[in-house]
């Protein structure tokens, strides 16, 4: 059963370009949440996607977007980055229970985003 | 809103003492659900235990045992005679309703070391 993965496992950035983080997730699930964790925090919540769309929001500017493919995998893109957004970027799938919102999330390994 | 406080940033034991991992937690919901996560260095968050408020029953796992307190908003984390293995952070999580979605808020985490 393969589980969450991620690509790239580690990238470098400078100022100002644009990245894009994929994710898949785990078989039998339809929910992708993306989480940024900094350096010694716990993770923060970006935004959660499914049936293809952008269903809850944590407080993160506009340069953060995303998408979600009919496969259920995911993209998370970020513009202009700064270098505070240095940071490992978790994906995490998990499957909707009707009436329930989404049952246990389960982690990626995560792409370590270094912004120069 | 949601928080969950993680007071102790770091704990260092000797392999075989038994350690407890503090987690507080505040909510106003009644339904809620309360997550332990391990990531070790690789950077994996690894899915530990799931609980809702309605079970307040300890649970044991080999190892591992969980302490849920409603009534001091608690969930501790005790590991029984500690592995050089064990050496990882760990994050507690609570997840409640929210637009009609649980997202989990982590707290900032525990790193255990546990030395040979």
């Amino acid at each position: 059963d393969a589980g969450v993965t991620q690509s790239p496992t580690h990238l470098i950035k400078t100022r100002g370009q644009q990245v894009t983080l994929r994710c898949s997730p785990k078989s039998g699930h339809d929910t992708v949440s993306w989480y940024q964790q900094a350096l010694g925090q716990g993770p923060q919540f970006i935004f959660q996607y499914y049936e293809e769309e952008e269903r809850q929001r944590g407080n993160f500017p506009d340069r953060f977007s995303g998408h979600q493919f009919p496969n259920y995998s995911s993209e998370l893109n970020v513009n202009a980055l700064l270098l505070g957004d240095s940071a490992l970027y978790l994906c995490a799938s998990s499957l909707e229970i009707s009436g329930q919102g989404t049952d246990t999330q389960y982690f990626g390994p995560g792409t370590r985003l270094t912004v120069l | 809103a949601q928080k969950v406080t993680q007071a102790q940033t770091e704990i260092s034991v000797v392999e075989k003492e038994d350690v407890t991992l503090d987690c507080v937690y505040e909510t106003r919901d009644t339904t809620y659900y309360l997550f332990w996560y391990k990531q070790p260095p690789s950077g994996e968050l690894v899915f530990l235990i799931r609980r809702n408020s309605f079970d307040e029953q300890n649970e044991i796992s080999g190892r591992y045992s969980w302490n849920f307190q409603k009534s001091t908003s608690s969930f501790n984390f005790t590991i029984t005679a500690s592995q050089v293995v064990d050496s990882a952070v760990y994050f507690c999580a609570l997840s409640a309703t929210s637009g009609g979605s649980y997202i989990p808020t982590f707290g900032r985490g525990t790193s255990l070391i546990v030395h040979p």
